[in-house]
């Protein structure tokens, strides 16, 4: 396929759980996004990778959420000791280039829930 | 906190009407892009518009970019089932990478 992908498509996990969740960005992508989207609201910017380089981290809610990208292609999204709060789609974004203005290509996300 | 403010946040018409999203902001922002999300799935970019007061069309879709760079709007002509959705508007800032920030969206609904 040649879009993004994402898995698991859904994930449950108990409350004080660990998760980790994997984005396949479309191949040469320079940059890569995370967002969460909570139940009827809009994406929220999470972080974000160009090439293997976090350059920001600042939508990261706690420091129980860790990104890394260690060879500038899949991305992994680790939430550690998972809150009910957490539950939300996590989507990933990925552009070929650096640049203001060009275009995100989403995956379907991946559905967290937390009970 | 959020940034861009849309209207309405849900809309069911019939088929053939005429509608309007806006989306709204007190912030600058350098462009403007609507996506259209359908359940399950990620957004779809529909256009980006990068001018005050530019307008852009696709098909039966006019976007408008407001004159400030604050707001935006949607106007959908002779609406069809398959424009059933989630319209969300993102502003993005100057320099650097595109780091968007989304409303949260409107819900439309066209029925038959």
């Amino acid at each position: 396929g040649a879009g993004v992908s994402q898995s698991p498509r859904y994930k449950v996990a108990k409350r004080g759980q660990d998760v980790a969740l994997r984005c396949d960005p479309i191949s040469g992508h320079v940059s890569l996004f995370w967002y969460q989207q909570a139940l009827g609201q809009g994406p929220e910017f999470l972080t974000y990778f160009q090439n293997e380089a976090q350059l920001d981290k600042s939508g990261l809610p706690s420091d129980r959420f860790f990104a890394e990208r260690p060879e500038g292609s899949v991305s992994t999204l680790k939430i550690q000791r998972t809150q009910q709060e957490d539950s939300a789609v996590y989507l990933c974004a990925s552009s070929s280039q650096a640049f203001s203005y060009n275009e995100q290509f989403f995956g379907p996300g991946t559905r967290l829930t937390v009970l | 906190t959020q940034l861009l403010e849309q209207s309405p946040q849900f809309l069911s018409i019939q088929e053939g009407e005429n509608l309007t999203v806006y989306c709204n902001s007190s912030s600058v922002f350098s462009s403007l892009q609507w996506y259209r999300q359908e359940p399950g799935e990620g957004p779809v970019l529909l256009v980006t518009v990068v001018t005050g007061g530019e307008v852009k069309k696709l098909k039966r879709l006019t976007f408008q970019f407001g004159d400030a760079r604050k707001d935006s709007s949607l106007h959908i002509t002779a609406a069809q089932p398959g424009d059933t959705g989630l319209y969300l508007c993102a502003g993005g800032r100057s320099g650097g990478y595109n780091k968007l920030i989304f409303g949260a969206g409107t819900r439309l609904a066209v029925h038959p």
